[in-house]
């Protein structure tokens, strides 16, 4: 049973425009929220966070958006750039344990 | 770069035998983590430790054993290899900065078991 979610596997955006990409959970008992990115042949690495308890945080072209009452959230990539092509994982926390996504393949067209 | 490696980073096997993944890390951390990434699944939680000689176990267990003899050494063994644990493995350790949440991750370990 999986308790994160995103269902668009793959997502394609020109350079310049925004990329939104979504998530949605099951498990109230969450307290944090992660995207990861990940190139090919790599290991993940982190991107951005998000506490419980709040519905917004920024890091310079990414900013998350969590929606507790849908329990649902979002990232945001402003502008996209051709190296932002990769696989994006949604990852929520409950007890020091990750729940991961399936991921969401982004191509960023020139 | 967290300082986490795995070795090997590929390997080939036969099904019924044993096999051995190694993380290593040089960053003290308490918490280290094994996952499987398969197609459609995304990561998935094998086993995790929360300090020398302490595990337990993740989503998708079984088939899998670790050991943890020193605070640097987390060890994943497949007692007997099967098919379906062809996967590529990820090692993970918490960050000591930022979130307390976020976990570093190894480059991974190609498994193929045929």
């Amino acid at each position: 049973d999986q308790q994160v979610k995103q269902n668009s596997p793959s997502l394609s955006v020109q350079e310049g425009r925004i990329s939104i990409l979504n998530c949605d959970y099951t498990n109230s008992m969450f307290d944090y929220f992660l995207w990861y990115k990940k190139y090919p042949a790599e290991g993940p690495t982190f991107l951005i966070s998000i506490s419980s308890i709040k519905d917004k945080n920024e890091d310079g072209r990414f900013t998350v958006f969590l929606n507790k009452s849908a329990k649902h959230l979002s990232l945001h990539i402003v502008p996209s750039q051709p190296g932002d092509s990769a696989v994006y994982f949604c990852a929520a926390v409950n007890d020091y344990k990750l729940s991961f996504g399936a991921g969401t393949t982004v191509t960023v067209r020139a | 770069d967290a300082g986490i490696t795995q070795s090997p980073r590929h390997k080939v096997t036969e099904t019924g035998t044993p096999v051995t993944l190694r993380c290593h890390q040089t960053e003290n951390h308490r918490y280290m983590y094994w996952y499987r990434q398969d197609p459609g699944h995304g990561l998935r939680l094998i086993h995790y430790s929360y300090g020398v000689k302490d595990t337990d176990k993740g989503e998708v267990s079984d088939g899998y054993s670790v050991s943890r003899s020193k605070t640097e050494d987390f060890l994943l063994t497949l007692e007997s290899a099967t098919s379906s644990q062809t996967s590529v493995y990820f090692c993970a350790i918490t960050a000591t900065s930022g979130s307390p949440h976020e976990q570093f991750f190894g480059p991974g370990t190609r498994l193929t078991v045929l």
